[in-house]
């Protein structure tokens, strides 16, 4: 039971380079849930996605892209990245269609933008 | 101001004692309530979801006041493994299934 998994665990990157998160769940979630984790803010919600092919804002998305084409895989994209976006990433599924909300997480991607 | 607040602490308790942690939200559509454990460099875990009604999880008991719009989480006899951050978690009615975080609340229990 694989469940929810990222990669890579770590990435360090140089400022300017394009990164690209994976994230993949074996549980056919309609939602998937992108997150970063910095101290004294929390968890911020950077993307979401009902389904594939949908997929909306959350409260920081500049600077990410997001796609969703098949239901399983969820890649979180920094097209340049920049030092402010060194934090920790979690992805996270839902299957709110059934009733149940909770949110389960995937063990994280730690991101060094050097 | 943020949805979700919680006292950042530390606690530190001794093993056995009972500890409570409370939250506040901001949003008066908040829908569902949840607790969620995060130990250090780990991934939050749910923990207990909050009903209207109170709920309660072997040590664990959480309680929803949505008249005053807070909600807490009272462990007693605390274990060492107890020891981790606790996220109050509010998920807002028509926001596409988003959750909001707390910034947690951290515990340590000691021997």
């Amino acid at each position: 039971d694989a469940g929810i998994t990222q990669s890579p665990r770590y990435k360090i990157t140089e400022t300017g380079r394009q990164v690209t998160l994976m994230c993949h769940q074996t549980w056919s979630h309609s939602y998937m849930f992108w997150y970063r984790q910095d101290l004294g803010h929390g968890l911020r919600l950077i993307y979401y996605s009902a389904a594939a092919d949908i997929t909306d804002k959350g409260e920081v998305p500049d600077g990410y892209v997001v796609s969703r084409s098949k239901t399983e895989n969820f890649p979180l994209t920094l097209e340049s990245a920049t030092r402010s976006q060194t934090s920790v990433y979690f992805c996270a599924s839902s299957d709110w269609g059934s009733g149940r909300p909770e949110q389960y997480f995937g063990p994280g991607t730690r991101l060094t933008v050097t | 101001r943020k949805e979700v607040e919680q006292d950042p602490g530390p606690f530190n308790v001794p093993e056995g004692a009972t500890v409570a942690f409370n939250c506040t939200y901001s949003n008066s559509a908040s829908q569902s309530f949840f607790w969620y454990r995060q130990d250090c460099r780990k991934e939050p875990k749910l923990l207990m979801s909050v009903y209207s009604s109170g709920n309660e999880d072997g040590r664990f008991t959480a309680q929803l006041n949505r008249a005053s719009q807070y909600i807490s989480l009272l462990i007693r006899d605390s274990k060492l493994s107890d020891s981790a951050t606790y996220l109050c978690v509010v998920k807002v009615r028509d926001t596409g299934n988003q959750f909001y975080f707390g910034t947690g609340t951290s515990l340590t229990v000691i021997p």
